[in-house]
């Protein structure tokens, strides 16, 4: 069946660094990319989102990048800070032959002062 | 301001006790959405609603049901708790389902079986 697999699962970096997180798709009708965070005893939160029609979007600190020939999608965070810590999710969506989103595993990011 | 709540925050129930989880939201979107999530994983997609349309997912233990009395509320029921079913339940709302909109959240219902 299709999947998501989210890679690292867990990462950790110092502030002020980067920190990229990646995720490979299975199924080609996927054409909708969302990342949410998640903070503790919290729900997820949209960050950023692209569409299969763009290959890069960058909003301040934060940034997606997907190619849909490799299908691979990835989440840049730079010059991070503590506040970044939490986990973070990504989804693949399609909406044609039946409508479907399937997140990754998650990715806990810590950022360490 | 919250846009997607879920009531209570935190859930108490004995094993093979009914209980009831709720959420409202103020978006007016047409879809609504309940997740299961356990600790360290990804949510679960336990079954949507694209307005009155009831859709579940194949692996929904029969357990787990739901209701949307109008567009505003959905409620989640539980009919016999085990304690596999002790989780995050997490409610989300989505404009529609044809134009792939992102998901809003609530922060969840954490469901404890004694």
């Amino acid at each position: 069946g299709e999947n998501v697999e989210q890679h690292p699962s867990t990462l950790s970096v110092q502030e002020g660094d980067s920190a990229v997180i990646k995720c490979t798709y299975s199924d080609s009708a996927s054409n909708y990319f969302p990342w949410y965070k998640q903070e503790l005893g919290k729900g997820p939160q949209l960050i950023i989102d692209i569409r299969s029609n763009v290959g890069e979007k960058k909003d301040q600190r934060i940034a997606v990048t997907l190619n849909k020939t490799a299908k691979h999608f990835s989440l840049h965070i730079t010059e991070t800070q503590p506040e970044d810590s939490a986990v973070y999710f990504c989804a693949a969506s399609r909406n044609t032959g039946g409508f479907k989103t399937i997140f990754g595993a998650g990715t806990r990011l810590f950022v360490k002062a | 301001d919250a846009m997607v709540i879920q009531n209570p925050r935190y859930q108490v129930t004995q094993f093979g006790k009914p209980v009831t989880l709720s959420c409202s939201q103020t978006l007016n979107h047409n879809v609504m959405y309940w997740y299961q999530q356990k600790s360290s994983q990804a949510p679960k997609l336990l079954f949507h609603y694209y307005d009155k349309d009831f859709n579940n997912e194949a692996d929904t233990p029969d357990n787990f049901q739901s209701r949307r009395p109008n567009t505003s509320f959905c409620f989640l029921d539980i009919r016999s708790p085990g304690l596999g079913d002790a989780a995050m339940y997490l409610c989300a709302t989505s404009r529609d389902e044809d134009s792939n909109q992102p998901q809003h959240f609530g922060d969840g219902t954490r469901l404890s079986i004694l």
